[in-house]
């Protein structure tokens, strides 16, 4: 299997802040990367796949970057919304594989 | 709109076999753009692959649930279902049902159903 690695597994930040997560693949995995968001009680929400390509919907504060095993989801400028536990995943071969996620708090 | 539900008990006695289905709507099973996928989350931790099916009935399984798992595709109801055999603890969790569209990512999910293992 594919092991994804998260860091950090949690940060605080504020409103307006500029956040980085990083999601690294245990080999290469090409551009075959998603991002998701979880909030309590809810199902994840993909945000970006393809490692770069926002899912339709998505604000345009979020983007990701990266290829082979080095990957990151950037929110530009966060929003109350925010604040929840972020997933990375990788779609290249199966099993899936999740990073261990990366819980965004206030500050 | 593509909607998924989860159904199923959700209490089952250590030993014995979960058993769930996922009912689709908005879209045919029969797709061969999806994977029908499985992910489970035990309380306060994250996300597990379980297995999927394809249309055909081709099926990937996690080698961690191989060997007492079994996905399979419903095309008459436009279903899929999961059966885990052999429960502990370990396996309580809630349970998702979701649509993988390959490099596109899990793009819908069921809003989750959580199960319990008791002794």
């Amino acid at each position: 299997d594919i092991q994804m690695t998260q860091s950090p597994s949690s940060v605080s930040a504020s409103v307006g802040d500029r956040v980085t997560i990083t999601c690294r693949a245990s080999q290469g995995i090409n551009d075959f990367l998603a991002w998701y968001q979880q909030k309590p009680g809810k199902a994840p929400k993909l945000l970006i796949f393809a490692t770069s390509n926002l899912e339709l919907g998505v604000p345009s504060r979020f983007s990701g970057s990266g290829s082979g095993t080095d990957f990151t989801l950037t929110i530009s400028s966060l929003q109350p919304e925010d604040f929840a536990i972020y997933y990375c995943q990788q779609a290249k071969s199966f099993p899936r594989t999740f990073g261990q996620g990366t819980k965004l708090e206030v500050k | 709109q593509v909607q998924l539900q989860e159904s199923g008990p959700g209490l089952v006695k250590s030993s014995e076999t979960l058993s769930l289905t996922c009912t689709v709507s908005g879209d045919s099973i029969s797709s061969n753009s999806h994977y029908w996928a499985w992910i489970r989350q035990p309380p306060g931790k994250g996300l597990e692959y379980i297995g999927s099916v394809f249309y055909d009935g081709t099926t990937d399984y996690n080698p961690s649930f191989e060997s007492r798992l079994t996905v399979s595709v419903d095309m008459s109801k436009n279903q899929f279902s999961l059966k885990l055999t052999s429960v502990t603890a370990a396996d309580t969790a809630v349970y998702f049902c979701a649509r993988d569209t390959f490099s596109a990512g899990i793009q819908r999910w069921g809003q989750g159903a959580l199960v319990t293992v008791s002794s």
